[in-house]
Order: C-alpha cells, then sequence, then structure tokens
C-alpha cells in the first residue's frame, strides 16, 4: 500500500522559497509519478505540474514556470517541490499525489495522496 | 488550456436523494476525466478514472459517464457521509486542469 508523508507547515516571507517533501513508503519513486497540486483558503484544486511516464520528462504549468522545481531522490524515496520568489497569493496546502498509472502510463488520475502541507506567506 | 466546468456549484440535497454532477470540456479531452470528493481538511479521494471506472473500495452508489466534452458524476442515493466538495479534473493535455467544485450539503 502506497502511502506519502508530507512536511510540515511553513511560514515564509514574501520573496523567500519553500522546499516541500514528499516521502514514499510501500513502492519506491522509480515505480511513480509523482504530481503536485495546490489549494488556496477557500479555493478550488490547482495542478501545479508533474512526471509525465510517456516522454519521461517532468511537465509544469506555465503559471509556476522558472518558479517550481519538482525533484526526486530516489536514494530515500522523497519527492520535493520548491517554489521561489513567494507572495501572498502562493499562501495554499500543498500536496504531492501519485498518477494511478504509475511511472509506465499517464492515467490522468490521482489515487493517492499526501496530507498536504499549508504554506502561509506573510510579512 | 482546456478549461473544466462544472454545474452546479453548490447542491442542497436530502439522503436518499440521486444527485447528478456535471463537467463540461472547453474542448474534448476523449476519456480522461477524473472525478473526486474532499471533505473538509482533507486531502482529494479518487472516485472514478477514465470518466466511468469506479476507483476500487469506492461504494457502487457512485458512478460516471461521459466522453469527449460532456461528463456526469451520479450519486445514487446520497448518504450521509457523501456531503463534501466534488471536482473533476483532466489531464489529457498539459497543464492538467480542475473543475470549479461542486459542494453539496444537506438540505
Amino acid at each position: 500500500q502506497v502511502q506519502l508523508v508530507q512536511s510540515g507547515a511553513e511560514v515564509k516571507k514574501p520573496g523567500a522559497s519553500v522546499k516541500v517533501s514528499c516521502k514514499v513508503s510501500g513502492y519506491t519513486l522509480t515505480e511513480l509519478s509523482m504530481h503536485w497540486v495546490r489549494q488556496a483558503p477557500g479555493k478550488g484544486l490547482e495542478w501545479m505540474g508533474g512526471f509525465d511516464p510517456e516522454d519521461g520528462e517532468t511537465i509544469y504549468a506555465q503559471k509556476f514556470q522558472g518558479r517550481v522545481t519538482m525533484t526526486e531522490d530516489t536514494s530515500t524515496d522523497t519527492a520535493y517541490m520548491e517554489l521561489s520568489s513567494l507572495r501572498s497569493e502562493d499562501t495554499a496546502v500543498y500536496y504531492c499525489a501519485t498518477d494511478k498509472g504509475g511511472s509506465y502510463y499517464r492515467f490522468g488520475a490521482f489515487d493517492i495522496w499526501g496530507q498536504g502541507t499549508m504554506v502561509t506567506v506573510s510579512s | 488550456d482546456i478549461q473544466l466546468t462544472q454545474s452546479p456549484s453548490f447542491l442542497s440535497a436530502s439522503v436518499g436523494d440521486r444527485v447528478t454532477i456535471t463537467c463540461r470540456a472547453s474542448q474534448g479531452i476523449s476519456s480522461y476525466l477524473a472525478w473526486y470528493q474532499q471533505k473538509p481538511g482533507k486531502a482529494p479521494k479518487l472516485l472514478i478514472y477514465a470518466a466511468s471506472t469506479l476507483q476500487s473500495g469506492v461504494p457502487s452508489r457512485f458512478s460516471g459517464s461521459g466522453s469527449g466534452t460532456e461528463f456526469t458524476l451520479t450519486i445514487s442515493s446520497l448518504q450521509p457521509e457523501d456531503f463534501a466538495t466534488y471536482y473533476c479534473q483532466q489531464l489529457n493535455s498539459y497543464p492538467g486542469t480542475f473543475g470549479g467544485g461542486t459542494k453539496v450539503e444537506i438540505k
């Protein structure tokens, strides 16, 4: 059974960066396609980016291009999402989630989710 | 980008009611559509993928249908634990997008 455990809440000042981790257990990270989704307080879900097994590349939403970096440490089965140049509008819960197709096929549906990490950006 | 428009955005219903939520895509997405349920303070939960396939462990009162640009999520008999917000989502093409959500509340 795959489980995703995320790092704890963060408070950052505008202009700073934040790095959120997502530890995988039950599978190895190489067997999964990891995505990141965020949700501002009281708002809907927003896809930030993720690994496309069909291209073998990480795809970022244009909105976050240049500010977001998604990386993986396969030695510890931990995925990371780093967002830079933070502004107040980045205040949100950030989720990691895996595609149901694993690292082989893009189902385009996220079956396993982390518990979420609250990131607050405030001066 | 593909826009997903959910309707209604809010729905008031009673236990035992049949509930239908619609998701319209701004362009065709084949069957690359998923439905999620989210309760306050919790991560979303996958209900349906590939437009109509029930995720393992999800009660059979949930069903999905549609292809192309119009999709529906149906709850055949609403249960107390079904009061939540529901989202549709596509990853047929990048960027992935979500619908705006449908909040289902108790009448």
